[in-house]
């Protein structure tokens, strides 16, 4: 029972432009968000994360939404550069636990 | 910065053999956790402790256990090795119950012939 999926497997987009990443999940208990970047070789390093009293949080070039209707929650990245290009997680956690549940990933490529 | 340290980066086991993975952090969290990762199926939390000697089943605790004898250091320990047990293993910690964000190692990846 996948609790959190991340539906596209990869994308690519031209240097500049926006990315954007989804991410869905199923638990409504779920209340802290979370998206790590993955290098190949290399452990998961935090991104950027988003309570669920919030719908929206901003760092930089990286902005995360979070639908909480729609169990939905979306990372932006705005201008893509080529250093972006790697998979994305995103991770969900019910507040009782210091559980994460995280996402199948997303292989971002960002190209000239 | 936070260092997780991972003791091996690649190994390669055989059948029934067991297999010890070291895991160390020098920031005195209080959190450790254990998960793999496989393609299609993301990151998997296999094991995970609040405090020494304490430890709690993850999602997928099945053919393997644990050990934390001390505050900074989290053992995963594959009795007998399978080949369905080849994979990257990422270990894990953070500050406090409930402080969400995870400090990850490099990882360790483990083929099982």
């Amino acid at each position: 029972d996948q609790q959190v999926k991340q539906n596209s497997p990869s994308l690519s987009v031209q240097e500049g432009r926006i990315s954007i990443l989804n991410c869905d999940y199923t638990n409504s208990m779920f209340d802290y968000f979370l998206w790590y970047k993955k290098y190949p070789a290399e452990g998961p390093t935090f991104l950027i994360s988003i309570s669920s009293i919030k719908d929206k949080n901003e760092d930089g070039r990286f902005t995360v939404f979070l639908n909480k209707s729609a169990k939905h929650l979306s990372l932006h990245i705005v201008p893509s550069q080529p250093g972006d290009s790697a998979v994305y997680f995103c991770a969900a956690r019910r507040g009782d636990t210091d559980k994460l549940i995280f996402g199948t990933g997303t292989r971002l490529q960002v190209f000239p | 910065d936070v260092k997780v340290t991972q003791s091996s980066r690649y190994l390669v086991k055989r059948t029934g053999e067991k297999v010890f993975l070291e895991c160390v952090q020098d920031m005195d969290h209080e959190n450790m956790f254990w998960y793999r990762q496989d393609p299609g199926l993301g990151l998997r939390l296999i094991y995970f402790s609040y405090d020494v000697k304490m430890k709690e089943k993850g999602d997928i605790p099945e053919g393997y256990s644990v050990s934390r004898e001390k505050k900074e250091r989290f053992s995963l320990i594959l009795e007998s090795a399978s080949t369905n047990q080849t994979s990257m293993y990422l270990c894990a910690s953070s500050l406090y119950r409930g402080a969400g964000e995870l400090f990850f190692g490099e990882g360790s990846r483990l083929t099982v012939l």
